[in-house]
């Protein structure tokens, strides 16, 4: 059975840091490419960033380009995502997604996590 | 960039009633549109892939249809645990993005 279990949310303030890890289980990790998902409160669905199964590869949404930074560890068959200079749009439900296999970080996200609130206040 | 447009916003029906749910692409997306399933304080579900695939587990009541720029997802005749949010998405290849619509909220009339 194919688990994700996200941590490392939190209250920060504008301009602080904060590190979310994804535990995963229940499939060969390094098999496959691995997304960030977020969905502010009370609103819709926002693609954050993906990294191909290997780590070699790495893209953002332009919203976060430049402060986010996702990796992966396949050793410990965990994802990552860095978030610098956060910002009050930053608050949100962050989900960790598994692509299918496929094109690259494929067409669309087959199992999701439960999330992990980070919040962006002073 | 591509945008996905749900209608209606909010879909007001009783059990056992047939749900129609729309999702229009600004550009043709081919057939590779998905719809998820959330509700209150869970993850999203994936219900369909590649316009008219069902997901693991998923019942047959659910199905996708379109290709191109238009899209349905349809359910036969609503559970009572079929009452909850559903959004379309999509993926672009280059630069590679991923974006859903908006939501669809189906509830209890």
């Amino acid at each position: 059975e194919v688990q994700l279990v996200e941590s490392g949310g939190g209250v920060v303030q504008p301009g602080g840091s904060l590190r979310l890890s994804c535990a995963a289980s229940g499939f060969t990790f390094d098999d496959y490419a691995m997304h960030w998902v977020r969905q502010a409160p009370g609103k819709g669905l926002e693609w954050v960033s993906l990294i191909s199964g290997d780590g070699g590869s790495t893209y953002y949404a332009d919203s976060v380009k430049g402060r986010f930074t996702i990796s992966r560890d396949n050793s410990k068959n965990s994802l990552y995502l860095q978030m610098n200079s956060l910002r009050t749009e930053d608050t949100a439900l962050y989900y960790c997604a598994k692509a299918p296999k496929g094109a690259t970080g494929g067409n669309y996200f087959d199992y999701w996590g439960q999330g992990t609130l980070v919040t962006v206040s002073s | 960039e591509i945008v996905l447009t749900q209608s209606p916003a909010t879909l007001s029906l009783s059990p056992g009633e047939r749900a129609t749910l729309s999702c229009r692409a600004s550009q043709s997306v081919s057939s590779y549109l998905a719809w998820y399933q959330q509700k209150p304080g869970q993850a999203p579900r994936l219900l369909i892939y590649d316009a008219s695939n069902r997901a693991t587990g998923i019942p047959a009541r659910f199905s996708g249809s379109g290709s191109g720029t238009d899209f349905t997802l349809t359910i036969s005749s609503l559970e009572p645990e079929d009452f909850a949010v559903y959004y379309c998405q999509q993926r672009s290849n280059w630069p590679p993005g991923w974006t859903f619509g908006q939501g669809t909220k189906v509830e209890i009339k």
